[in-house]
């Protein structure tokens, strides 16, 4: 079953951004992959943000600023989630899922601190 | 609008079993995959069980045999018939149409 790795926590202060990383393991490729991108606040469900697997292929959420975007960076095999212009309203958990065959894998997620 | 709520949570013991509803509108049932995801407290979000348009269905491996989908088209509700409870099945459980749409979920606590 495929593992994604999120690093469980990050730091940025208001106004800077944040790139949110999502780790594939070896053996299968991010290229091949739709990358799912959801923020969840505390106490508050997961709110879909983007779907990404290249610049052709890529979805916003309804209603999720622009300042919320996502890439990859093949050679490192990782998904990537890109917050700018960092806002109080930013500081939540972050997942990454993909599909994998017919079943979901989630990461870990991040906690995103904005401060 | 698509909005999905989720009722039927609650206690149970050990070994109990107890049935999830997921009410849609905005979104037909069998028009597309739904699915449900749980969350322990504190912990991430681990993907449970899906059902199809067409009717096919998987599960993950920690709920095979335990949980069942199941969707009523005249109601337009997702079901999980959940038996065998485990203190490991506590958790809010989400159900999402589609990976976009999510209501905000329903608490199980399975504990003596």
């Amino acid at each position: 079953q495929a593992v994604l790795t999120q690093p469980s926590s990050l730091s940025a202060s208001p106004g800077a951004s944040a790139s949110l990383t999502c780790t594939f393991p070896g053996g299968i490729s991010v290229d091949t992959y739709r990358i799912y991108w959801y923020q969840q606040k505390s106490g508050s469900p997961p709110q879909y943000l983007l779907r990404y697997k290249s610049d052709s292929d890529k979805q916003q959420g309804s209603g999720v600023p622009s300042r919320f975007s996502g890439s990859k960076d093949a050679s490192a095999n990782v998904g990537i989630l890109l917050i700018s212009g960092l806002q109080s309203e930013d500081e939540a958990d972050y997942y990454c899922m993909i599909w994998h065959g017919s079943t979901w894998v989630f990461g870990g997620g991040t906690k995103l601190t904005v401060l | 609008e698509v909005q999905l709520v989720e009722s039927g949570g609650g206690l149970v013991q050990p070994g109990g079993s107890l049935r999830l509803s997921c009410a849609a509108s905005g979104f037909i049932v069998n028009s597309n995959y739904m699915t449900w995801v749980r969350q322990a407290p504190g912990k991430g979000l681990e993907w449970i069980s899906i059902l199809y348009g067409g009717g096919s269905r998987y599960y993950a491996d920690s709920v095979e045999g335990r949980f069942t989908i199941s969707r009523d088209i005249v109601k337009n509700t997702l079901s999980l018939q959940m038996n065998s409870l485990r203190a490991e099945d506590t958790a809010i459980y989400y159900c999402a149409a589609t990976e976009a749409y999510w209501g905000r979920g329903t608490l199980v606590t399975v504990s003596s």
